[in-house]
């Protein structure tokens, strides 16, 4: 079975700073990585995703993340945040060839503070 | 306008009371999914649906059940509500079950079981 952890469950950061939030997973197969945005009293919105490939990938909004096999992580990174990305942000695994949807962490609250 | 719908948003009953949270979605995705998120936990996957009467529990079924009698709904049922069941609920689907595959979730469903 596969299992996402998310370190921080607290982020705050100053506009216009750059910002990390780390994500790392634990399966016995290949995966696949998400980060999803939940903005207040709203759903869940991709944000981006690894299938494959080159290990950088862009999101919207600005954001990328990185696959990292070895560290078994997928970090996801802004250069520069604004307010309006406080929200809550979560990673979520899937392993390839199951049937089961997304498992997720437990959420990281990101704040950007003036 | 692709969307999935949750209705309702809000919900307060009382424990014993039985309950259902409707699921629709105009994409004619194949698969449908329920999930709760609680603070510190993240989402956590209830049951799923890889098609129409094809139904399977996820990580936290009990309590909960589910029916997938047309493509587009997959209503949430809690025959008999209890207080650890206050949480928020979300719906998703997406076309297929592969990893490539991007889920589009609902806008949530606040339920208070008192």
């Amino acid at each position: 079975a596969q299992s996402v952890t998310q370190l921080d469950s607290q982020v705050p950061v100053f506009e216009e700073a750059p910002v990390e939030l780390r994500c790392n997973y634990s399966s016995s197969v290949s995966v696949y990585l998400f980060w999803y945005v939940q903005y207040p009293n709203q759903g869940l919105q991709l944000l981006l995703k690894y299938l494959s490939g080159s290990t950088l990938v862009k999101g919207i909004n600005g954001f990328e993340a990185e696959f990292n096999k070895s560290q078994t992580s997928f970090h996801l990174r802004k250069p520069s945040v604004h307010i309006s990305d406080t929200a809550e942000y979560f990673c979520a695994v899937k392993t390839s060839g199951s049937a089961r949807q997304l498992t997720f962490g437990s959420g990281t609250q990101l704040t950007v503070l003036p | 306008e692709a969307q999935v719908t949750q209705n309702p948003r809000y919900l307060i009953t009382v424990t014993g009371k039985k309950l259902t949270v409707t699921c629709s979605q105009n994409m004619n995705h194949e698969y449908m999914s329920w999930y709760r998120q609680d603070p510190g936990l993240g989402l956590r996957q209830i049951y799923y649906s890889m098609n129409v009467e094809v139904t399977d529990k996820g990580d936290v079924p009990e309590g909960y059940k589910v029916s997938r009698k047309e493509k587009r709904n997959f209503p949430l049922i809690l025959e008999s509500p209890s207080p650890n069941q206050t949480s928020l609920y979300f719906c998703a689907s997406s076309w297929g079950q592969g990893g490539q595959e991007t889920q589009y979730f609902g806008p949530g469903t606040r339920l208070l079981v008192l």
